[in-house]
């Protein structure tokens, strides 16, 4: 069975701290990893990730996949309130998306 | 459309009652998706179109759900004599294969259905 496991489920952090969000997975079929932010109900796209060690940037987010040991990484630096939300990481296996639980980010002013 | 469009926002539903839940995907996108996330949970696959064709609905939990989109654009999500654990927030996303980012989906905000 195809797994999507997140880590932690949830952090509070202070503005300006700097946070990992951790995501590893066993599926079949793999084709690719994506980090979508959910802050009401629609989560939007941030990243997609197909190839191991080559990070990705958008401002002061990054991630990075590392396909040996099954796991990928989201990175936030200087955290600001509006980062406040539930990041998904979700696995692209054939022509659908598996989705991790979540982690719930919490940025107190 | 700018977006994904899911109507209604909101329904509540008795135990038994038929519910029909709308997606409006952006105009041209030939992929559709719906998902149910229940609460404090990631989103579920449920079933997939490209254009007309149901291509996977191995995520359908029972018998009672049904999709369709008959023309290729809106699709509509059916669940017959709702029971208390559909209850939960149903997203429709969709995706345009000629994208840079195919599997960027964009995602409606979704119809909370709770049912009593």
């Amino acid at each position: 069975e195809d797994k999507v496991v997140q880590s932690p489920l949830s952090l509070v952090v202070h503005e300006g701290d700097t946070v990992t969000l951790n995501c590893s997975y066993e599926v079949t079929n793999f084709r690719s990893l994506l980090w979508y932010k959910q802050e009401k109900k629609a989560p939007t796209f941030l990243f997609m990730l197909t190839s191991s060690g080559i990070e990705k940037k958008s401002g002061r987010l990054s991630s990075i996949l590392d396909k040996k040991e099954l796991f990928s990484i989201l990175n936030i630096t200087a955290t600001q309130t509006g980062d406040s939300a539930v990041y998904l990481c979700a696995v692209l296996v054939y022509n659908d998306m598996r989705f991790g639980a979540g982690t719930r980010l919490t940025v107190k002013p | 459309g700018a977006g994904v469009s899911q109507s209604p926002r909101y329904k509540v539903a008795k135990r038994g009652q038929d519910v029909a839940l709308r997606c409006d995907p952006i105009s041209g996108h030939v992929s559709l998706f719906w998902y149910q996330q229940a609460l404090g949970q990631g989103p579920e696959f449920l079933t997939y179109f490209q254009n007309e064709a149901q291509l996977d609905k191995s995520g359908l939990p029972s018998d009672r759900f049904f999709a369709e989109r008959p023309e290729g654009s809106v699709s509509t999500l059916k669940i017959q004599r709702t029971q208390q654990e559909d209850s939960a927030v149903y997203l429709c996303a969709s995706s345009d294969p000629g994208t840079p980012n195919f599997f960027g989906y964009t995602f409606g905000s979704g119809t909370r259905l709770t049912v009593v």
